[in-house]
């Protein structure tokens, strides 16, 4: 299986300043159709996970544009320009190339300074 | 709009079965595949199970197969998981989720097993 792994773990930012989760995978998510099947999730405290971006860079509709998403191969990126208190939450990488099973990184708690 | 909505959980003790439920709605489910993910409490996610549009192609992870059978009934817009032999680590919020790139999900369920 795919072991996606995500640092830091837990990611104190202060109210408007940048702030970036890095995601890296055990192998290559290049698909063999030279898609890259890497999506990032957003989980607010008690709700249910929100899909942020999808095939690395792909906002999802309705995601502020402050969401980007990066990156290649093994290495990942979710950076958040401008952070607002709306997106205190969980955040978690998902890969879906080399699937089953679809696999996450352990999550990356976002908290206000 | 799209919306998943998940029932059947509860309480169950260890060995018993539950069946869960996700009804659909605002999109076209018989041309989509779905999947079950769970969370333990305080926990990450973890996918559980796929299945395509017609019912041809499924997928369990190890932890669950042989255990638990994901089924669907296109003609109702619905998602099941029938869910045997429960242990104390299947306690989670299951929730259902659209597609293979995962992109919409439910509120989830809360199944806990526990004597």
């Amino acid at each position: 299986d795919v072991v996606m792994t995500q640092s830091p773990l837990s990611l104190p930012v202060t109210l408007g300043q940048p702030a970036s989760i890095s995601c890296r995978s055990s192998q290559s998510l290049v698909y063999s159709d030279g898609n890259t099947f890497l999506n990032w999730f957003q989980q607010r405290p008690g709700q249910s996970p929100r899909r942020l971006i999808y095939k690395v860079s792909n906002r999802d509709s309705g995601v502020p544009d402050r969401f980007s998403g990066s990156g290649s191969g093994t290495d990942f990126t979710l950076k958040i320009s401008r952070v607002e208190a709306e997106d205190v939450g969980v955040y978690y990488c998902m890969q879906a190339t080399h699937w089953p099973p679809y696999t996450f990184g352990q999550g990356t708690k976002l908290e206000i300074k | 709009e799209v919306q998943l909505v998940e029932s059947g959980g509860g309480l169950v003790q260890p060995g018993g079965s539950l069946r869960l439920s996700c009804v659909v709605s605002g999109f076209t489910f018989s041309s989509y595949s779905m999947n079950w993910v769970r969370q333990a409490p305080g926990k990450g996610l973890e996918w559980v199970s796929y299945i395509d549009s017609i019912s041809s192609s499924i997928f369990y992870a190890d932890s669950v197969k042989g255990r638990f059978t994901i089924s669907r009934d296109n003609a109702k817009n619905s998602l099941f998981l029938q869910m045997n032999s429960l242990r104390a680590e299947d306690t989670a919020v299951y929730y259902c989720a659209i597609g293979a790139d995962v992109a919409y999900w439910g509120q989830g369920t809360l199944v806990t097993v526990s004597s």
